[in-house]
C-alpha cells in the first residue's frame, strides 16, 4: 500500500525553527518528485514546495523562499522540510504528496496523487 | 488572491450535475495541465483528474475534466450528498516557477 505519513509538527514561537519529515512507502521513492503543500486553518490550499526524484532541482512558494528548505533522503524514503524564521502566517496543516508528473527538466504535467494525513505546525507565542 | 480563479461556492440537487470553473493564464492553465483535488470535511485532498481530463484509478466517470484555452472545468453528474466538498483547481506556472492552486469552490448538494 502506497503511504505517507507526516510527522514532526507542534508549537513554536515566532522566528522559531522546526523541521517536518514524511515517511514515505508502498512505491520506488527515489522515482518521484515530491511536495508540500499548506493549509491555513479554514482557508484553502497553499503550495509551499516540490523537489525532484534525484534531488537535483527544487521550486518555493514566494511566501517561504529563503526561509524553508525542502530536502529528501532516498535511503530513508523520507521527505523534509526545514522551516526557518517562522511567521504566524505560516500557522497551517502541513501535507506532503508524490508528484508524478514533474521531473527535473518540466514540471508542466505537474500534480500530485498521493497524500498524507497532515501534520499542524502552529506559530505562536 | 488566488492565481486561479474559482467560484467560492456552487450548489445543486442531488441527482442533478454541476460545473465548476478555473479560470488562469497563457503561463499556467493556457500552456500546462489541469489537475483537480477534493477535499472532504477534516480530511486530506484526493485527486480526481490529473493531465487535464484523466481519472485515476478508483474515481468514478461522474467526475470529468475539460480545459479550454486558459480554462479548465470540473464536471460532476448524478451528485450524491457525500460530494459535498472542496474542489480545488492546480496547475504549473510557467513564469512564477511554482504550482497555483484556486480558491477553492465549497460544493453544497442541497
Amino acid at each position: 500500500e502506497v503511504q505517507l505519513v507526516e510527522s514532526g509538527g507542534g508549537l513554536v514561537q515566532p522566528g522559531g525553527s522546526l523541521r517536518l519529515s514524511c515517511a514515505a512507502s508502498g512505491f520506488t521513492f527515489s522515482s518521484y518528485a515530491m511536495s508540500w503543500v499548506r493549509q491555513a486553518p479554514g482557508k484553502g490550499l497553499e503550495w509551499v514546495s516540490v523537489i525532484t526524484g534525484s534531488g537535483d532541482t527544487t521550486y518555493y512558494a514566494d511566501s517561504v523562499k529563503g526561509r524553508f528548505t525542502i530536502s529528501r533522503d532516498n535511503s530513508k524514503s523520507t521527505l523534509y522540510v526545514q522551516m526557518s524564521s517562522l511567521r504566524a502566517e505560516d500557522t497551517a496543516v502541513y501535507y506532503c504528496a508524490k508528484a508524478p508528473g514533474c521531473s527535473s527538466t518540466s514540471c508542466s504535467r505537474y500534480y500530485m496523487d498521493v497524500w498524507g494525513k497532515g501534520t499542524t505546525v502552529t506559530v505562536s507565542s | 488572491q488566488s492565481v486561479l480563479t474559482q467560484p467560492p461556492s456552487v450548489s445543486a440537487a442531488p441527482g442533478q450535475r454541476v460545473t465548476i470553473s478555473c479560470s488562469g493564464s497563457s503561463s499556467n492553465i493556457g500552456n500546462n495541465y489541469v489537475s483537480w483535488y477534493q477535499q472532504l470535511p477534516g480530511t486530506a485532498p484526493k485527486l480526481l483528474i490529473y493531465d487535464n481530463n484523466k481519472r485515476p484509478s478508483g474515481i468514478p466517470d461522474r467526475f470529468s475534466g475539460s480545459k479550454s484555452g486558459t480554462s479548465a472545468t470540473l464536471g460532476i453528474t448524478g451528485l450524491q450528498t457525500g460530494d459535498e466538498a472542496g474542489y480545488y483547481c492546480e496547475t504549473w506556472d510557467s513564469s512564477l516557477s511554482a504550482v497555483v492552486f484556486g480558491g477553492g469552490t465549497k460544493l453544497t448538494v442541497l
